[in-house]
């Protein structure tokens, strides 16, 4: 069966730089969730976005953007990366209000 | 807002033994779902167990089961005959039912080490 897949897989990126992490929901999912994961912690949810638009809103920073394009694939932009932006970003997908579906995550780190 | 509390940061148990991995939570809503997420090393999230709160039952997955009690607002993990690869971060985690707000809450973790 098709999982979430998200690219890249790993990033390495220097602080003040910016990084677009992508996420391709399972096919027929019309929900797409962002969730961080910092080291040694647990996921903090992001932005999710319903049929292309944001359905609601976590502790996302202001350098960070995020939109869910017409084949329903999800792109998250993070602009003046910092140090404490390294985290294990994941998305995960679902049809509205069924069962979320992980992806394996794009590991982020900013030198 | 919801809030959800592992209060066991590391557990260890002899292989195919036994473990049973608290969780508490708090919400003022009567309908939610109730998860448990293990992350092996690979870091994937994989789900282990849900659970409906309308439903009185305890769900069970082969060795997994919970012990969810809805007034005592606890939900723990029970794994049963452990083995090695069931050494991992678990994540207890809450969702709400309603349309407005389905985020995942996530526990701080426990994490299970088994002993060969």
């Amino acid at each position: 069966a098709a999982g979430v897949i998200q690219s890249p897989r790993h990033l390495i990126k220097e602080k003040r730089e910016t990084a677009t992490l992508k996420c391709y929901p399972i096919p027929r999912h019309d929900t797409v969730y962002w969730y961080q994961q910092g080291p040694g912690q647990d996921p903090q949810f992001l932005i999710s976005f319903y049929e292309k638009m944001q359905s609601d809103k976590g502790s996302i920073p202001d350098r960070f953007s995020a939109q869910q394009f017409s084949d329903y694939h999800s792109e998250l932009n993070m602009s003046s990366l910092e140090l404490g932006d390294s985290a294990l970003y994941f998305c995960a997908s679902s049809l509205r209000l069924y069962e979320q579906y992980f992806g394996p995550g794009t590991r982020l780190t900013v030198t | 807002a919801q809030t959800v509390t592992q209060s066991q940061p590391e557990m260890s148990v002899q292989e195919a033994e036994t473990v049973t991995l608290s969780c508490t939570y708090d919400t003022s809503e009567s309908d939610y779902y109730l998860f448990w997420y293990k992350q092996p090393p690979s870091r994937q999230m994989i789900l282990v167990i849900r659970q409906e709160a309308y439903k009185q039952q305890n769900a069970t997955e082969n060795r997994f089961s919970v012990n969810f009690q809805k007034a005592a607002k606890s939900f723990s993990l029970k794994i049963s005959d452990s083995q090695l690869g069931d050494a991992a971060m678990y994540f207890c985690a809450y969702r709400s039912e309603g349309d407005r707000d389905d985020k995942i809450i996530f526990g701080k973790g426990t994490r299970l080490h088994i002993l060969p």
